[in-house]
């Protein structure tokens, strides 16, 4: 079955530590987003990829990292830089080709101790 | 800029009635898109319909319902008949034409449907 996945489900860091989040697609969509999403404040977006190698920042990229060496995967990292990483994340996909809807993977809820 | 807004950030209401989530957007762009996610306890995001600026065709799907006005620049969306599985925060998103655009969400309407 095609579709997202994000892993881990649940993740506990330490602060000041730097945690990468997963993101896979088997979709073959070109283009690729990360949210950011907190209790009342709808998803924020964070990073998205038109294409293998470029990335663009979106309304809160402060503080995270992104790569898109694969057209499959679009990691996050999450930095000692972000003041208050705690947060579910949502990555999602796209296909450009006819303005459809995005795809959303499962989420990972990051939880910074 | 690209706005989207969702005025209700919470509603109740009790099964079988009819509920209506507003969106009113704010664009310059003159071809867009615009979208409905359903996202239940789980987490994950559902979506649920995407209608283009030149479509302003109202769109029924079982119990649900759409309603597009440009001239009010409204998307909104409604429950008949609603039901505890109903239950869940819905988002209204936009989009300009151009499939790598990025989409701008609305802080999204908590619906609880109580029995």
């Amino acid at each position: 079955d095609g579709g997202i996945t994000q892993s881990p489900k649940y993740l506990f860091r330490k602060e000041g530590q730097n945690v990468t989040l997963s993101c896979e697609q088997n979709l073959n969509h070109d283009a690729m987003y990360w949210y950011r999403q907190d209790p009342g404040q709808g998803l924020r977006l964070i990073y998205y990829s038109q294409i293998v190698n470029d990335f663009q920042k979106g309304d809160i990229a402060e503080g995270y990292s992104v790569s898109r060496e694969k057209k499959e995967s679009f990691p996050l990292t999450v930095t000692s830089a972000q003041k208050n990483p705690t947060a579910f994340y949502l990555c999602a996909s796209r296909d450009g080709r006819v303005w459809g809807e995005q795809f959303f993977g499962p989420g990972t809820r990051l939880t910074v101790l | 800029a690209q706005k989207v807004t969702q005025a209700q950030t919470e509603i109740s209401v009790v099964e079988k009635e009819d509920v209506t989530l507003d969106c009113v957007y704010e664009t310059r762009d003159t071809t867009y898109y615009l979208f409905w996610y359903k996202q239940p306890p789980s987490g994950e995001l559902v979506f649920l319909i995407r209608r283009n600026s030149f479509d302003e065709q109202n769109e029924i799907s079982g119990r649900y319902s759409w309603n597009f006005q440009k001239s009010t620049s409204s998307f909104n969306f409604t429950i008949t008949a609603s039901q505890v599985v109903d239950s869940a925060v819905y988002f209204c998103a936009l989009s300009a034409a151009g499939g790598y655009q990025k989409v701008t969400f609305g802080i999204g309407t908590k619906l609880q449907v109580i029995p």
